[in-house]
């Protein structure tokens, strides 16, 4: 079982319209989850961070962590072609100082 | 704010090889970690540096090492050059509390490919 596991997509959606996102994680004791966005040839951006269970909004973003089912989640309201990237979400590891932990990321297009 | 910089962009080694590969560090920030990125995978954690000292390592051979220099900045070195090795290098900058908050802030990578 991968520590951290994403769909590889790709996910296509139609412009305008919700993308969610979806990231399971093994280590029970983990305490904080990260979204990064990779466009193509690029490297990754922080978009979104979360600690606590429940939902954080920022912008069109929306961040949802599920503790007791070892899940987060990305929405992003409003899609736009620019939103087309591979999502990529990690967990904390700070067990030997500070480390993330990735998911293989989901390959989102935004179609026109 | 001067971002993160990595160099060289691309570079091309056969079977082994060694390489190193260089990082600047974002100002004001102290701690450098080293991911290695295969084609359609995720960034691996191979290490972190804090304050010159090797804080944490991932699950790579000793023939992946490293250092920080007293500017913060680092250098990433890999000997005995294998195939597998070629991917995307990324160095990420942090404040000691960002690597705490996975707030990593990455150079644009080194591709490395290995003949």
């Amino acid at each position: 079982q991968k520590e951290v596991e994403q769909n590889s997509g790709p996910l296509s959606v139609p412009e305008g319209a919700i993308a969610s996102l979806n990231c399971t994680y093994s280590d029970r004791g983990s305490q904080s989850f990260f979204w990064y966005r990779q466009y193509s040839g690029k490297s990754p951006e922080l978009i979104m961070s979360i600690y606590s269970n429940g939902d954080k909004e920022d912008g069109r973003f929306t961040a949802q962590l599920n503790k007791a089912s070892q899940y987060v989640s990305l929405l992003i309201r409003d899609s736009q072609p620019s939103d087309s990237a591979t999502y990529l979400c990690a967990r904390g590891d700070y067990n030997q100082g500070g480390k993330l932990i990735f998911g293989q990321g989901t390959e989102l297009s935004v179609k026109p | 704010e001067t971002g993160v910089t990595q160099s060289p962009t691309h570079l091309i080694k056969t079977r082994g090889q060694q390489v190193t590969l260089r990082c600047s560090s974002q100002s004001g920030h102290n701690t450098v970690s080293w991911y290695q990125q295969a084609l359609g995978q995720g960034p691996q954690f191979i290490f972190q540096y804090y304050r010159e000292e090797e804080n944490g390592r991932g699950n790579f051979p000793p023939r992946f090492s490293g250092l920080q220099f007293p500017n913060y900045s680092s250098e990433l070195n890999v000997n005995a050059l294998e195939l597998d090795d070629s991917a995307l290098y990324l160095c990420a900058s942090s404040l000691a509390q960002g690597a705490n908050t996975g707030e990593l802030f990455f150079g644009e990578g080194s591709r490395l490919t290995v003949l």
